[in-house]
């Protein structure tokens, strides 16, 4: 079975634009959460979607946007990018909100010029 | 909120130590924890998940223990290779909600 994918895996963006990043989760998951963990420190909650429903939300602001569409795959949208927003950004699938545990996939390295 | 510190920072070891890494949380009403590894720009490897019901976990030459009422778990990796350097991450369900809190890290050095 495949793991947890994300694309892409490497993305420079320009100060101002716009980002999608994806994820598609393990097969059966129905949950997908997704962390930014900047360098030297734990990855840090932006959301998680249930059976395609906001269920977290973590402190980050209104530039951060995300959906998961029926076959549970989601996207993160980061609109009017920051150079803070460079970061490694992570996507986690679990059977339920955390029941099980949580895998991680391999990440997007975000680099804001 | 859920706060997690982890400690030491970073380690690092002679090839073939036994070691323990530690991981604290201030709100002991979880229901698991789960410790992962990460390599350098990589994502994370989960290594062993906890329930709370639970008071340890082992695959291989890894053991983890949990102590809800301490908010305490450590690692306990036998025999360390060089293989096993990396950064070890341990993260707890937040509060009434179902998202992690993470810990810093340890970054692990195993000396050949």
């Amino acid at each position: 079975d495949a793991g947890v994918t994300q694309s892409p895996t490497h993305l420079i963006k320009t100060r101002g634009q716009h980002v999608t990043l994806r994820c598609s989760p393990i097969s059966g998951h129905k949950s997908v959460s997704w962390y930014q963990q900047v360098l030297g420190q734990g990855p840090q909650f932006i959301f998680q979607y249930y059976e395609k429903e906001e269920r977290g939300r973590g402190n980050f602001p209104d530039r951060f946007s995300a959906r998961q569409f029926p076959n549970y795959s989601s996207e993160l949208n980061v609109n009017a990018l920051l150079l803070g927003d460079s970061a490694l950004y992570l996507c986690a699938s679990s059977l339920a909100k955390g029941v099980g545990g949580y895998t991680f996939g391999s990440g997007t390295r975000l680099t804001v010029v | 909120k859920q706060e997690v510190t982890q400690i030491p920072a970073a380690l690092s070891v002679p090839e073939g130590e036994n070691l323990v890494l530690n991981c604290s949380f201030t709100d002991s009403a979880i229901y698991n924890l789960q410790w992962f590894r990460q390599d350098p720009g990589k994502g994370l490897t989960s290594l062993l998940l906890i329930q709370s019901s639970q008071r340890e976990q082992t695959s291989g030459r890894l053991n983890a223990s949990l102590d809800k009422s301490s908010g305490r778990s450590t690692l306990y990796i036998a025999a360390s290779q060089p293989g096993d350097s990396a950064t070890y991450l341990c993260a707890v369900p937040s509060t009434g909600a179902n998202n992690l809190f993470f810990g810093t890290g340890t970054r692990l050095t195993v000396i050949p």
